[in-house]
């Protein structure tokens, strides 16, 4: 079984510019999250996907948004970079939104905006 | 505003000793708590979780211990292994709502097991 990948796995971004990552989630997985980890932090909750809708967001603003596909791939979108953007990038998959359901995450995007 | 916090940037212990990690947190709304492992250029990994009705949780040589009067978990690894030196995290979810799976995350505590 393949697990939670990503991509690409390092870019460089300048600030003002526009980024897409890609994440696909494990086999059978209806929900994915995205999370930010600054350096030296813990991951932040950007927002979850459940069966290609928004299903919760935390207190990002709306140049971040998000894309869940019918066969439950994802993107996140960050317009307008700004240079505290420069963070590791995470997703993860679950079967479902229960807390029952245990979150695989994948090895993230390292993003770096110059 | 860190609703989760682990005050311990770092952890050193000898192989075969316990190691404790701590985590305290300030919402009482949180009610499903998890530890997480991460080594370099991968992501988290589930390690072990608790719900606010239990106190305590172990799957082999991990045990979480939850008091949710002090607002505060524990991990006890015993014995520690080398392997076990990794980044470990831990994590609330609150009751209800819309939040399923938003996972609030502490800073982390980078633990080293000495041979």
């Amino acid at each position: 079984e393949t697990g939670v990948t990503q991509s690409p796995t390092h870019l460089i971004k300048t600030r003002g510019q526009q980024v897409t990552l890609r994440c696909s989630s494990q086999s059978g997985h209806n929900t994915v999250s995205w999370y930010q980890q600054a350096l030296g932090q813990g991951p932040q909750f950007i927002f979850q996907y459940y069966r290609e809708e928004e299903n919760g967001r935390g207190n990002f603003p709306p140049r971040f948004s998000g894309l869940q596909f019918p066969n439950y791939s994802s993107e996140l979108n960050v317009n307008a970079l700004e240079l505290d953007d420069s963070a590791l990038y995470l997703c993860a998959s679950s079967l479902g939104r229960s807390v029952d359901y245990e979150q695989y995450f994948g090895p993230g995007t390292r993003l770096t905006v110059t | 505003d860190q609703q989760v916090k682990q005050n311990s940037p770092s952890l050193s212990v000898q192989e075969g000793r316990i190691s404790i990690l701590n985590c305290d947190y300030t919402n009482s709304m949180f009610d499903y708590f998890l530890w997480y492992k991460k080594y370099p250029a991968e992501g988290p990994t589930f390690l072990i979780s608790i719900s606010s009705i239990k106190d305590k949780n172990e799957d082999g040589r991990f045990t979480v211990f939850l008091n949710k009067s002090a607002k505060h978990l524990s991990l006890h690894i015993v014995p520690s292994q080398p392997g076990d030196s990794a980044v470990y995290f831990c994590a609330a979810i609150p009751a209800g709502g819309t939040s399923y799976g938003k996972l609030t995350f502490g800073q982390g505590t980078i633990l080293t097991v000495h041979p």
